[in-house]
Formats: C-alpha cells, structure tokens, sequence
C-alpha cells in the first residue's frame, strides 16, 4: 500500500519561472492539504482540497499561487514567477476522514524548491 | 489560529537517556499528531492521539486534552531518534481541517 507521492523530490528554478508539484494521495484518500516549510521552521497550511473542490485556501498567497485536485491524476500546487522568498519544502498530506472523526493525515516525502 | 508551543527547544541527550518533550496549546482538540522530521527532511507519523495514552516500542505519548498538553516520551533513546519532533494539531472552535504546527524538539542523540 503505497504512501503519499510527491514529485519531484528536488527542484530548481531561475527566478520568474514555474513551478509545478505534484501530489497522489494515498490509495482511498480523497482529501489532499498542502504545507510549506521554510529553513528551520515548522510546517505552515497553505491549502486543502477534495476531488475537483478547492475548501480552505486561507493559509495560500493571494498571487502565484494555484492548487487543483482534479477529478482524475494527482494534485498539482503551482507556483508563477517564482521568487527567492518561495525556497522551501512543500509537503503534501492525505487524509480519509472515518466514522467517529478519526482524521489522520499522513504526509509525503515533500518537494523542496530552491529559488536561483 | 490556535497556538502550539514545544519545548524544549533544543534537547541533546547522550544514547540510552530518556527524555519528555512537550506540546502546550490553546484551544480544545479534535486531532493532535506527533510526528518526527528524520535528518533527510522526512516526516514520520508517530502518533494520532486527541486524548489518552498509546505506546509504540520505546516511545509513548499521552494527551490531557482538559489540561492542554501533551507528551512525548523517548526511552533508551537510539542516534536514529535525532532529528524534529513535531506537535501537530486541530482545534475544535476554530472549525479548520488543517493541522497546526508547533516549532518543533530538535533532538540531538550522541553515541
């Protein structure tokens, strides 16, 4: 039973270009979060979203950003016009909610961005 | 948001101490996890636990969600335990899904 996948697991960018992350949930999850995590910092909510819904994007730069989960294949955060500011890690975290609120998320290996 | 404090900050501990790291926060709790971030920047599930107590191996963690903390102990502690530990959380009045994170416990273990 395969874990929560993110690709890539490094990625390098020159200022002003995209970056695209990706995420496939663990098998059965339908519910997908991202974090970020800047050098030596804990993990902060950028956004969550459920099949082809986007629910909380509260904790998500109003520019640059973008997330989708959409109906088939796997979430994609992406970021415009990147800037030295966006190096970190992105985690992505799966969850399946059950009977009772049982609500882990159980988290991916994470993409880390280095901004030239 | 709700708060989320860890401490201590920063713990070294020679290999086979145990140690309690701790998680401080400000509202009730329908979700609390603790997870470690190894060396490589992976973050392991250690625990789901909103209330009680569980134990897994050498470690073990116990929630008082009417006092607003929570623990985590490391017995005979290993070098492979080095690494973040992370308090996790989500509040019950604030109605958000995401979990909020504590600063961390990086924890040191030295042969």
């Amino acid at each position: 039973n395969a874990g929560v996948m993110q690709n890539p697991r490094h990625l390098v960018r020159r200022r002003g270009q995209e970056a695209r992350l990706r995420c496939s949930p663990m098998k059965g999850h339908s519910h997908v979060y991202w974090y970020r995590q800047l050098p030596e910092e804990g993990l902060k909510f950028m956004v969550y979203l459920q099949k082809e819904n986007i629910i909380d994007e509260s904790g998500m730069p109003k520019e640059r950003f973008s997330a989708e989960f959409p109906k088939e294949g796997p979430s994609i955060l992406r970021i415009q016009q990147v800037v030295r500011g966006d190096s970190a890690a992105y985690f992505c975290a799966s969850s399946s909610p059950l009977a009772g609120g049982v609500d882990t998320q159980y988290f991916g290996p994470g993409t880390r961005l280095t901004v030239l | 948001g709700i708060q989320v404090e860890q401490s201590p900050p920063d713990l070294i501990l020679q290999e086979g101490a145990n140690s309690t790291l701790r998680c401080n926060f400000s509202d009730s709790v329908n979700n609390l996890q603790w997870f470690h971030q190894n060396p490589w920047g992976q973050l392991i599930n250690l625990f789901y636990i909103p209330s009680g107590t569980k134990q897994n191996g050498r470690l073990s963690a116990t929630t008082v969600a009417t006092e607003r903390y929570s623990l985590l102990y490391i017995s005979s502690s290993q070098t492979t335990d080095s690494g973040v530990y992370f308090c996790a959380l989500r509040g019950r009045q604030t109605g958000a899904n995401n979990l909020f994170f504590g600063t961390g416990t990086r924890l040191t273990v030295i042969p």
